[in-house]
């Protein structure tokens, strides 16, 4: 069985502040990683993926995230956060068979303040 | 691409009332998922499909849920007898190796917004 959990429900950043969203699983085999993005009363739209390589992934608008296997974490970070960065923000663990199908996280809602 | 479309984006309906909603998937690709969404929750896998055929269904997808994907393309789910806590929002997303993508990186529809009074 796989598991997402996300530290922090709620993340609140000051615009150009570091951001750091925390995302730890669990999962019997290698897993495949994903961050999505979701904003208001709309889809999912994917930000990065970590299948197999480099443990570094650089994704869209300036996120990327590290999979830091002995962890079991794969933490989503931008150096400066900008305004249209607030959205709600979920990690995903899937693998190889068993229909790919994705298992989220519950979700951590990024709030960017002047 | 056209990316994946929902219809409808939103509906209401009064509690006991059928509703049908319709994923039209990226074309050529013939994985299709459904997922649920509750408020302040992520998404919860439904079922999927490949090609035309239902591979897998969660136990989230009760007797009153039936999807189907008649002929390999788009994808209906039909809820029957609409309860207040099937209120959520219901997505689709489809996948497929062409083009070097895996089945794992899913494209998701901006979802079907359902709201049971």
């Amino acid at each position: 069985a796989q598991s997402v959990t996300q530290l922090g429900s709620h993340v609140s950043v000051s615009e150009g502040a570091l951001v750091l969203l925390r995302c730890n699983y669990s999962s019997s085999v290698p897993p495949y990683l994903f961050w999505y993005v979701q904003y208001p009363n709309q889809g999912l739209q994917l930000l990065l993926k970590y299948t197999t390589g480099a443990t570094l992934v650089k994704g869209i608008n300036g996120f990327e995230a590290e999979f830091k296997k002995s962890e079991t974490s794969f933490p989503l970070t931008k150096p400066s956060a900008h305004m249209s960065d607030a959205a709600e923000y979920f990690c995903a663990v899937t693998f190889t068979g068993g229909g790919n199908k994705l298992t989220f996280g519950t979700g951590t809602q990024l709030k960017v303040e002047l | 691409d056209t990316g994946v479309s929902q219809d409808p984006r939103h509906k209401i309906t009064k509690r006991g009332q059928n509703v049908t909603f319709r994923c039209d998937p990226i074309s050529e690709h013939n994985r299709l998922y459904w997922y649920r969404q509750t408020l302040g929750q992520g998404p919860e896998f439904l079922t999927y499909f490949q090609n035309e055929a239902q591979l897998e269904k969660s136990r989230l997808l009760s007797d009153r849920f039936s999807a189907e994907r008649p002929k390999g393309s788009f994808s209906t789910l039909e809820i029957q007898r609409t309860e207040q806590g099937d209120s959520a929002m219901y997505l689709c997303a489809s996948s497929s190796l062409h083009r070097g993508y895996s089945y794992n990186e899913q494209f998701f529809g901006p979802g079907t917004r359902l709201t049971v009074l």
